[in-house]
């Protein structure tokens, strides 16, 4: 059975300052892993995702994450946090084809302070 | 080209009222998905439907019903609404990236309060 655990509910960091946010996982195939982050009343965007292509991935708005199968973690980085940035952000992974056994963790709600 | 709506934005019921919440994409999608969020919960699969006709139960379908006449549109319905089902839905719908993976589009969602 696949889970996801989202190691911080919440984060606050400072503008300008590197951006950390951890998510582990597991499963019993190769995963698809995915970030997605959520503004305050509004639906869920696709930051990046891991399909078993390179481990290190690029998202939108300067947002990267390691899949790191060793330690079964798929971390959210940025080094520069934005005001902008304040947002609850979802680790989620998916087994198989078509999505349907996708898991949802609990999010991670970031502060930016100015 | 608006992605996924979601109809209502709000409602309340009363404890025993039906409704149903519609969701329509404009991207051809044949997977298309209904959840609610919690809070502390992350999202959680109602249920989904792999095309037009198809539908099949997620992790917490029950006191819900779906159905997926048109291709472009999924529709979820409370028959008999109860507080617990107070939560705000989300419609979400896919098909496979061109690197593989099924990342989903999702709608702004639905508020809905039951007393």
């Amino acid at each position: 059975a696949q889970s996801v655990t989202q190691l911080d509910s919440h984060v606050s960091v400072s503008e300008g300052t590197p951006v950390l946010l951890r998510c582990n996982y597991s499963s019993s195939y190769s995963p698809s892993l995915f970030w997605y982050v959520q503004h305050p009343n509004k639906g869920l965007q696709l930051l990046l995702k891991y399909t078993s292509a390179a481990t290190l991935v690029k998202g939108i708005n300067g947002f990267e994450a390691e899949f790191k199968k060793s330690e079964t973690s798929f971390h959210l980085t940025k080094p520069s946090a934005h005001m902008s940035d304040a947002a609850e952000y979802f680790c989620v992974v998916s087994e198989g084809a078509g999505g349907f056994k996708t898991i949802f963790g609990a999010g991670t709600r970031l502060f930016v302070k100015a | 080209n608006a992605g996924v709506t979601q109809t209502p934005k709000f409602r309340v019921l009363k404890t025993g009222q039906s409704m149903t919440l519609l969701c329509a994409q404009d991207m051809n999608h044949e997977y298309m998905y209904w959840y609610r969020q919690d809070p502390g919960m992350g999202l959680r699969l109602i249920h989904y439907s792999v095309g037009e006709g198809t539908t099949a139960k997620g992790e917490v379908p029950d006191g819900y019903n779906v159905s997926r006449l048109k291709k472009q549109n999924f529709l979820l319905g409370l028959e008999s609404a109860a507080p617990s089902q107070t939560s705000v839905y989300f419609c979400a719908s896919s098909s496979p990236g061109t690197s593989g993976g099924y990342e989903q589009y999702f709608g702004p969602g639905t508020r809905l309060t039951v007393t």
